[in-house]
C-alpha cells in the first residue's frame, strides 16, 4: 500500500519559514494536497493541486511537488498558523493517502 | 458558508452496527461528490469511502469494503454512512469532507465537519 511519511514535529520562531516534508515513492506523479487542523476544529484545506492556495488562505502558504517529496512551507510563521498539517496524495485509480501528521509549534 | 455536521457515533460493541449522518448547508448539495475520512487514535487520516454527486459511483477503501455502505439524500442535503460488523480498529473520529467536483474521484477535499466519534468496544 501506499505511504506518506511526515516529521511528527517541527518548532520555529514568529517570522520564520516553516518547511514540512511529505515523502512517498514518486509522490512528485501524483497530485498533493496540504490540511491545517487547529486543536478542536475541522481540518482546513491550505494547498491543493501541489501549489494552488484556496481563497482566504494567506500568500504566506505555499506548496511545492516534485521526485519523491512534496513541500507545504508558511513564510512568516504566526502564532495562529500553530496546528497540525497533514499532506494527501491522489491519483487517478483513485487513490487517496494521508501522510501522518506534522505538529507545528510556533514559539 | 459551507457547513458539514456529523451525527450518529457512539460506542457499540464489535459486531455491531452504526449509522453515520452528515448533514449539509451553505451549497447546491446534489452538485458535488462527498467522502468519509477518519482518523484513529493517535494516528494519522484515512480515507473511508466516497460518492458522487448522483449516486451514480461509490467507492471504498479495502479495509471498510463489503462492511460499509455510502449513500446520500439529495432532497435532505444529507450523507449517511451504513457501518455494520465494526471492529476494534474501526473507532475513529469520522469526519464528512466535500469535493469541489462532480464525481466521486477528484482529487481533495474543500470543506470538512467537525466529526464524529465511533468507539468499537465490548
Amino acid at each position: 500500500s501506499y505511504e506518506l511519511t511526515q516529521p511528527p514535529s517541527l518548532s520555529v520562531s514568529p517570522g520564520q519559514t516553516a518547511t514540512i516534508t511529505c515523502s512517498g515513492d514518486k509522490v512528485g506523479d501524483k497530485h498533493t494536497s496540504w490540511y491545517q487542523r487547529r486543536p478542536g476544529q475541522s481540518p482546513v484545506m491550505v494547498i491543493y493541486q501541489d501549489n494552488k492556495r484556496p481563497s482566504g488562505i494567506p500568500e504566506r502558504f505555499s506548496g511545492t511537488n516534485s521526485g519523491n517529496t512534496a513541500t507545504l512551507t508558511i513564510s512568516g510563521t504566526q502564532a495562529m498558523d500553530e496546528a497540525e498539517y497533514y499532506c494527501q496524495a491522489w491519483d487517478s485509480s483513485p487513490l487517496w493517502v494521508f501522510g501522518g501528521g506534522t505538529k507545528l509549534t510556533v514559539l | 458558508e459551507v457547513q458539514l455536521v456529523e451525527s450518529g457515533g457512539g460506542l457499540v460493541q464489535p459486531g455491531g452496527s452504526l449509522r453515520l449522518s452528515c448533514a449539509t448547508s451553505g451549497f447546491t448539495f446534489d452538485d458535488f461528490a462527498m467522502h468519509w475520512v477518519r482518523q484513529a487514535p493517535g494516528k494519522g487520516l484515512e480515507w473511508v469511502s466516497g460518492i458522487s454527486y448522483n449516486s451514480g459511483n461509490t467507492l471504498y477503501a479495502e479495509s471498510v469494503r463489503g462492511r460499509f455502505a455510502v449513500s446520500r439524500d439529495n432532497a435532505k442535503n444529507s450523507l449517511f454512512l451504513q457501518m455494520n460488523s465494526l471492529r476494534g480498529e474501526d473507532t475513529a473520529f469520522y469526519y464528512c469532507a466535500k469535493t469541489p467536483y462532480s464525481s466521486s474521484s477528484g482529487d481533495h477535499f474543500d470543506s470538512w465537519g467537525p466529526g464524529t466519534l465511533v468507539a468499537v468496544s465490548s
